[in-house]
């Protein structure tokens, strides 16, 4: 059965304390692996897609990796605008539908 | 602006009643997806559309019920069936048969039984 697993389920940090959030995938045929920003009562917000294990994408002070067993999120300095959900998801050979980690809530404090 | 609209966003639903939750876009994506998300939890699959006219069941179909007669409208019914209808409804497109096929989501609708 294809699962995803995020961890930590929150993470509070202090404001400039860098860390990872990981995401692990057992899946058959991964196509991509996609990473999303949710703020509360909204809807998610696309991140980064990785395709291939080795593969790194960066955008301000967010960094995504893939190995073929899991992908992190390194978050470096945050500032407390970088508190939301992330979310990854698997999207399988087979289809395009995305199957979704439970996600990691980040609280980040000034 | 090119994107995906969801509507109402609040939604209140009595119990036996049927409820429809609107779902456009503007993108012209192939596919759109339903999912629902519970508190503090990730998002499930309810039902997908590849393309016009077709559609499948996801993870947590029962209860729900969808059409795709237009490419950019996919609304979704959640029936009486459905015995906890209570959640936060997503709707996402994206492109289906080539390039990148990352999905994009609406803002979603908060559905509560009353």
């Amino acid at each position: 059965e294809d699962q995803v697993t995020q961890s930590p389920e929150a993470l509070r940090l202090q404001e400039g304390e860098s860390s990872s959030l990981n995401c692990s995938y057992t899946v058959s045929g991964l196509r991509g692996l996609f990473w999303y920003r949710q703020d509360p009562g909204k809807g998610p917000e696309f991140l980064f897609t990785l395709y291939s294990a080795g593969e790194e994408k960066e955008k301000e002070r967010l960094k995504a990796t893939l190995t073929k067993k899991e992908s992190f999120l390194h978050i470096t300095a945050p500032k407390p605008e970088d508190s939301a959900t992330y979310l990854c998801a698997v999207q399988l050979s087979a289809g395009n539908m995305l199957t979704f980690g439970g996600g990691t809530r980040l609280m980040v404090k000034p | 602006d090119g994107g995906i609209t969801q509507s109402p966003k609040y939604l209140f639903r009595k119990e036996g009643q049927n409820v429809t939750l609107s779902c456009e876009q503007n993108l012209n994506h192939d596919a759109m997806y339903w999912y629902r998300q519970d508190p503090g939890q990730g998002l499930r699959l309810i039902y997908y559309s590849q393309i016009v006219n077709d559609f499948q069941k996801g993870d947590i179909a029962e209860g729900y019920s969808v059409s795709r007669e237009k490419k950019e409208s996919f609304p979704l019914t959640v029936t009486s069936a459905q015995k906890n209808p209570t959640a936060f409804y997503l709707c996402a497109s994206s492109t289906f048969f080539s390039g990148d096929t990352e999905a994009f989501f609406g803002q979603g609708t908060r559905l509560t039984v009353v």
